[in-house]
C-alpha cells in the first residue's frame, strides 16, 4: 500500500529557531514535493526534487531550503522560523513523468506547524 | 504559466442532493493533466481521479462523475445523492506534459447535511 509518513502531526516552535519536517515515501518514487497549504490559497509548492541531491525551487522558496540524501526521504528546513511560515505543510511523492502516465501525487496526513 | 480555478469556495447542501463542484484551468501545454483530490478532516489528501488532456470521456465510479471539456477548459466534478461522508475540501489540479509539478486550486469545501 502507498505510503507516505510525515513525522510529526502537530510542532509548536518558537520564532528564530531552525526547523525540520521530515518526510518518507515507500514506494520507490522519484519525485518528491514540499506544498504549504493556508486557507483560501490552496496548496502552494515550496520545493520539489526529481531526483536524490537534486531540487527545484517552487513558488514560494524564501525562508526554505530542503534536504534529499536518499530517495525515499526528503526534508523541509526553515532556517530560521518565523510567525507567517506557520501553516499546514504536506509531503507528496510521485513516479517520473518518464516512466509512467501514472503520476498522480500520493500525500502525507500533514504537520500543523505553529511558530509562537 | 499553469492556473487553476475553482471559483466555488464554499457549498453546503442536504443529504441526497446532487453537487456539482466547478473547476476551470489555464495551460499552454497541449498535453496535461487533470486531478481530483478529497481532503477530508484528518487533513490527507485522497487522490480521487486523473485524467488525460486527449481524453475527453466523461467518467463515472459510483456516485462520482467527471465532466471534462477542453473547449471550456473546465473539469467538473458531481457527487449524485451526496452523503455526510462526503464533507471534504476537495481540490482541482493540473500537470503539464513534461513537467514534475502539480498546481492546485484554492479547493472548494463541501458540507454535507442531514
Amino acid at each position: 500500500d502507498v505510503k507516505v509518513t510525515q513525522s510529526s502531526r502537530y510542532l509548536v516552535k518558537r520564532t528564530g529557531e531552525k526547523v525540520f519536517l521530515e518526510c518518507v515515501q515507500d514506494m520507490d518514487h522519484e519525485n518528491m514535493f514540499w506544498y504549504r497549504q493556508d486557507p483560501g490559497l490552496g496548496l502552494r509548492l515550496i520545493y520539489f526534487s526529481y531526483d536524490v541531491k537534486m531540487k527545484e525551487k517552487g513558488d514560494i522558496p524564501e525562508g526554505y531550503s530542503v534536504s534529499r540524501e536518499k530517495k525515499e526521504r526528503f526534508s523541509l528546513i526553515l532556517e530560521s522560523a518565523s510567525t507567517n511560515q506557520t501553516s499546514m505543510y504536506l509531503c507528496a511523492s510521485s513516479l517520473s513523468t518518464g516512466a509512467s502516465e501514472n503520476t498522480e501525487a500520493f500525500f502525507g496526513q500533514g504537520t500543523r506547524l505553529t511558530v509562537v | 504559466a499553469q492556473k487553476v480555478t475553482q471559483a466555488q469556495t464554499e457549498i453546503s447542501v442536504v443529504e441526497k442532493e446532487d453537487v456539482t463542484l466547478d473547476c476551470v484551468y489555464e495551460t499552454r501545454d497541449t498535453t496535461y493533466y487533470l486531478f481530483w483530490y478529497k481532503q477530508p478532516p484528518s487533513g490527507e489528501l485522497v487522490f480521487l481521479i486523473r485524467r488525460n488532456s486527449f481524453d475527453e470521456q466523461n467518467e463515472i465510479s459510483g456516485r462520482y462523475s467527471w465532466n471534462f471539456q477542453k473547449s471550456t477548459s473546465s473539469f467538473n466534478f458531481t457527487i449524485t445523492a451526496s452523503q455526510v461522508v462526503d464533507s471534504a475540501v476537495y481540490f482541482c489540479a493540473l500537470r503539464g506534459g513534461t513537467a514534475s509539478k502539480l498546481t492546485f486550486g484554492t479547493g472548494t469545501r463541501l458540507q454535507v447535511t442531514l
